[in-house]
């Protein structure tokens, strides 16, 4: 079946801008994941889904950062007044259930604030 | 803050060697997951090694976790030069946290 995909592929904005990046999980996987990764680095957790509520949260940099899961299929990770170091690989992952089982990662989203 | 370091940082071998890459870690974990990242994008999930295992083998790649040391290894052998690309490990502590990562270089 189909892997996890992001959308978009590439995201260039100006300081300041809102922005909202999705994210289509694997169908049937109940838990996803949010990460961050700048360059040479691994990736930095932000959220993680169980079903539609955020089970853990505590990843998330500061209160201009927001995700979604209404319907506990797609997500939106939406960061306002965007800021230059907010510039990294944005990765989607989705899993079966819980942090213990194999995540599946989408490419990513870059996304380059200027 | 990251809970996995991977050593080396950067390892270059001939085709054909083995490469060794390590990861240490701080607390308890249920699992201990090794992926392989090119070219800066999506995460390939590589193998899975459970805290009540001590060695995992899949294909080219041997596993070992020694929860004693909050240590694990990834053996690759027999390398290719596809095999280029950054390794890291996570584990599932209250988070899920990624080291690092070794970037990985075989020479053809």
């Amino acid at each position: 079946g189909a892997g996890v995909s992001q959308t978009p592929s590439n995201k260039v904005t100006e300081k300041g801008k809102y922005v909202e990046l999705r994210c289509d999980p694997i169908s049937g996987h109940t838990a996803l994941y949010w990460y961050r990764q700048s360059l040479g680095q691994g990736p930095e957790f932000l959220i993680y889904f169980q079903g539609t509520g955020a089970a853990d949260d505590s990843g998330l940099p500061n209160d201009r950062f927001f995700a979604v899961r209404p319907e506990g299929s797609v997500s939106t990770l939406k960061i306002q007044r965007t800021e230059r170091g907010d510039s990294a690989v944005y990765l989607c992952a989705s899993s079966l259930g819980t942090p213990s089982d194999t995540q599946y990662f989408g490419p990513g989203t870059r996304l380059t604030v200027l | 803050s990251q809970q996995g370091e991977e050593d080396p940082q950067a390892l270059s071998i001939q085709e054909g060697e083995n490469a060794t890459m390590n990861c240490s870690y701080k607390t308890s974990i249920n699992n201990l997951q090794w992926y392989r990242q090119n070219s800066g994008r999506g995460l390939v999930h590589l193998i899975l090694i459970r805290s009540n295992e001590r060695e995992k083998h899949s294909g080219r790649l041997r596993v070992t976790l020694d929860t004693s040391k909050k240590s694990s290894s990834l053996l690759i052998t027999a390398s290719r030069a596809a095999d280029t690309a950054s390794y890291f490990c996570a584990t599932d502590a209250s988070q899920f946290y990624f080291g690092t990562g070794t970037s990985l270089t075989v020479i053809p």
